[in-house]
């Protein structure tokens, strides 16, 4: 199984800042989603991301894919309470494309 | 509102009794995947149905089953549940049996599941 590691595991902002949440792997994955979990609820795709290089911008959201598609990053241009979440990415595994899920990154946004 | 429904929302049970969780799928989806999210272990993949018939596994414990039933809503059976069991059981659903980007997962609001 690949692994994603994201970081940071926590992050804890205030509202009106910049901040960039990573995911990595040692290893090559197909495509790259993001994710975002509020509590009681299930995760929603923000993202996917499928060419090395490639970057996605969903309003303050941008989302980067790594040139050799083993890292990706997310950045929030000033953060907004709204953006409190956990923020998780996942790929599709080589040989049998199951959903492998990072760690995650828990987000605070400070009013 | 992701449009797919789990029942219950919240279940607590001992130490070896078994349980159900139930999923709907959005209207159309003919995959279903469930998932187990802890603290310790994150989002885990479990098990996938498409169109009634299994289609992957994940990481499920053989004392997890699950089934699609022919209108495509699903069940998780978890038996001689342990501690360790606890967790957030999620239910996904999409249009087709594909994998990252070839498809869009809707996940529902999940079963919090406490054993104790």
């Amino acid at each position: 199984t690949q692994l994603l590691e994201q970081s940071p595991q926590f992050l804890s902002i205030q509202e009106g800042e910049n901040l960039t949440v990573y995911c990595n792997s040692s290893s090559v994955f197909s495509s790259l989603q993001w994710y975002r979990q509020e509590p009681g609820e299930g995760p929603v795709l923000l993202v996917t991301v499928v060419t090395g290089g490639e970057v996605k911008k969903l309003k303050r959201l941008t989302f980067q894919f790594g040139d050799a598609r083993k890292d990706s990053s997310l950045h929030i241009t000033a953060a907004q309470p709204g953006d409190t979440g956990l923020y998780l990415c996942a790929g599709p595994n080589f040989g049998n494309e199951k959903l492998t899920f990072g760690t995650g990154t828990r987000l605070t946004i400070i009013p | 509102d992701s449009g797919v429904t789990q029942t219950p929302k919240h279940l607590i049970t001992a130490t070896g009794q078994r349980v159900t969780l139930r999923c709907s799928p959005r209207s159309g989806d003919l995959s279903v995947y469930w998932y187990q999210q802890s603290l310790d272990q994150g989002l885990q993949f479990l098990i996938q149905y498409y169109n009634g018939e299994e289609r992957a596994k994940g990481n499920i414990l053989e004392r997890f089953s699950a089934q699609q039933f022919p209108d495509l809503h699903s069940e998780l059976n978890l038996s001689s549940l342990e501690l360790g069991d606890s967790a957030l059981y999620f239910c996904a659903s999409s249009v087709g049996g594909g994998w990252g980007n070839q498809e869009t997962q809707y996940f529902g609001p999940g079963t919090r599941l406490l054993v104790l």
